[in-house]
């Protein structure tokens, strides 16, 4: 089974700075697709910015880019310029193209601090 | 557009009781599922189905069942509630494995088992 690892707890990070968020994933297959979520203190899940495994080019989604190393099986999440509204806990989760139904294995989480 | 909509929003359960967590969506999704989230944790998988009467157990399925008797709707019932069971459920569709799609999540149930 696939495992999602989320080693940073807590990131805290002042507007308009950079912050880096790292997950790194365990599976053996090749085709697949990571996500970053984004669950504010609304409760509500919302779809950040994928990445398909056989795009080797990194998704970008406005202020929000990932690097995705394949071979290391590395995912991180940037989050430039960043504002006040992007406070929130932070999943990635990874879903199989190969079988498995489409269920999504999630991280624990990094909770992004935003100072002003 | 009202896409997934789970009721109710927040519900405290006396231990061995019993309750129906709701979940419609209207976007013709055939991919449904039921996670929970419990605190410092990530998400953890229930049940699924993959359309209207076909359903599978994920992660955790202990001590809940689902239906599904139509595209549009997937309850998750929990029988003889435990304090274990205190958590965040959420409810999610997708169209499609493929493609890449990602999930519609609903806004979550906040359950408490006293």
């Amino acid at each position: 089974a696939q495992t999602v690892t989320q080693s940073q707890p807590e990131m805290s990070v002042q507007e308009a700075e950079t912050v880096t968020l790292s997950c790194t994933y365990d599976t053996s297959e090749s085709d697949y697709y990571l996500f970053w979520y984004k669950q504010p203190p609304s409760r509500q899940m919302i779809l950040v910015i994928r990445q398909e495994a056989y795009k080797q080019q990194n998704a970008t989604e406005n202020r929000f880019s990932v690097n995705f190393q394949k071979a290391a099986k590395s995912f991180s999440l940037k989050i430039s310029d960043s504002q006040l509204g992007d406070a929130a806990m932070y999943f990635c989760a990874y879903r199989s193209a190969e079988r498995s139904w489409g269920k999504l294995q999630f991280g624990a989480g990094t909770q992004v601090v935003v100072t002003p | 557009n009202a896409g997934v909509t789970q009721t109710p929003k927040f519900r405290i359960l006396k231990i061995g009781q019993s309750m129906t967590l709701q979940c419609t969506q209207d976007m013709n999704h055939n991919y449904m599922y039921w996670y929970r989230q419990d605190p410092g944790m990530g998400l953890k998988l229930i049940y699924y189905s993959v359309g209207a009467g076909i359903t599978d157990k994920g992660e955790v399925p202990n001590g809940y069942n689902v239906s599904r008797s139509t595209t549009e709707d997937f309850p998750l019932r929990l029988e003889l509630a435990a304090p274990s069971q205190t958590s965040v459920y959420f409810c999610a569709s997708s169209y499609s494995t493929g493609e890449g799609y990602g999930y519609t999540f609903g806004s979550g149930t906040r359950l408490t088992v006293v």
